[in-house]
């Protein structure tokens, strides 16, 4: 069965601090992955995804990410954190039928 | 492009009442998809719709029901609200809907209150 799996339910950062969230998925055929982010009483907005080639791929405010096969992992990351990026953080596969299935979520403090 | 939109915003219901949810995707998008938010599940899919057909459903009980109209719009529908039917219903629009899997959009989401 998938399933994504994100270890770190709360992370403290500080300002200008790198930025690594964990990300495992299981599913048995080619993964569709995706990092999306919600900030209070919002929805998701896509940071990026990956669908096939090249397994780093690069996605919006600076945000990256990493496919490794060997590792079920889809790791985010950010070489500078801002204070505006504190959010919720998903990870997410997508399955045939066009159905998602999300991790339980990171929460991103970041301080001064 | 307008990004996809959702109504109301937030609705109070009590319990035993049903509601019904509104959703317009991304002009084009053809597939829509609704998920339910809750603190303790999580994001969890509810179904999907395309060509105002359901392809796929998630693991909710028959009170939750939807549909898709002609302009891809579509509405979700609760029946018989419960207390834990508290949540934030999401949804989420994707291109042609024919891929295997598309990068689905989200909405702002509904915020429901059963008391």
């Amino acid at each position: 069965a998938q399933s994504v799996t994100q270890p770190d339910i709360h992370i403290t950062v500080s300002e200008g601090a790198s930025l690594e969230l964990r990300c495992n998925y299981s599913y048995g055929a080619t993964p569709y992955l995706f990092w999306y982010v919600q900030s209070p009483g919002q929805g998701l907005q896509l940071l990026l995804k990956y669908f096939s080639g090249d397994t780093l791929v690069q996605g919006i405010k600076g945000f990256e990410a990493e496919f490794k096969r060997s590792q079920s992992s889809f790791n985010l990351r950010k070489p500078s954190v801002h204070w505006s990026d504190a959010a919720e953080y998903f990870c997410a596969v997508g399955v045939r039928g066009n159905q998602f299935y999300f991790g339980t979520g990171t929460s991103l403090t970041v301080i001064p | 492009k307008a990004g996809v939109t959702q109504t109301p915003r937030y609705l109070i219901k009590t319990r035993g009442q049903q509601v019904t949810l509104s959703c317009s995707p991304i002009s084009g998008h053809r597939s829509v998809s609704w998920y339910q938010q809750t603190p303790g599940q999580g994001l969890q899919f509810l179904f999907e719709y395309f060509s105002e057909t359901q392809r796929n459903k998630g693991n909710f009980p028959g009170r939750f029901s939807g549909r898709q109209f002609s302009n891809s719009r579509s509405e979700m529908n609760v029946s018989t609200l419960e207390l834990g039917d508290s949540a934030l219903y999401l949804c989420a629009s994707s291109g042609t809907g024919l891929g295997v899997v598309e990068t689905q959009y989200f909405g702002p989401g509904t915020r429901l209150l059963v008391l």
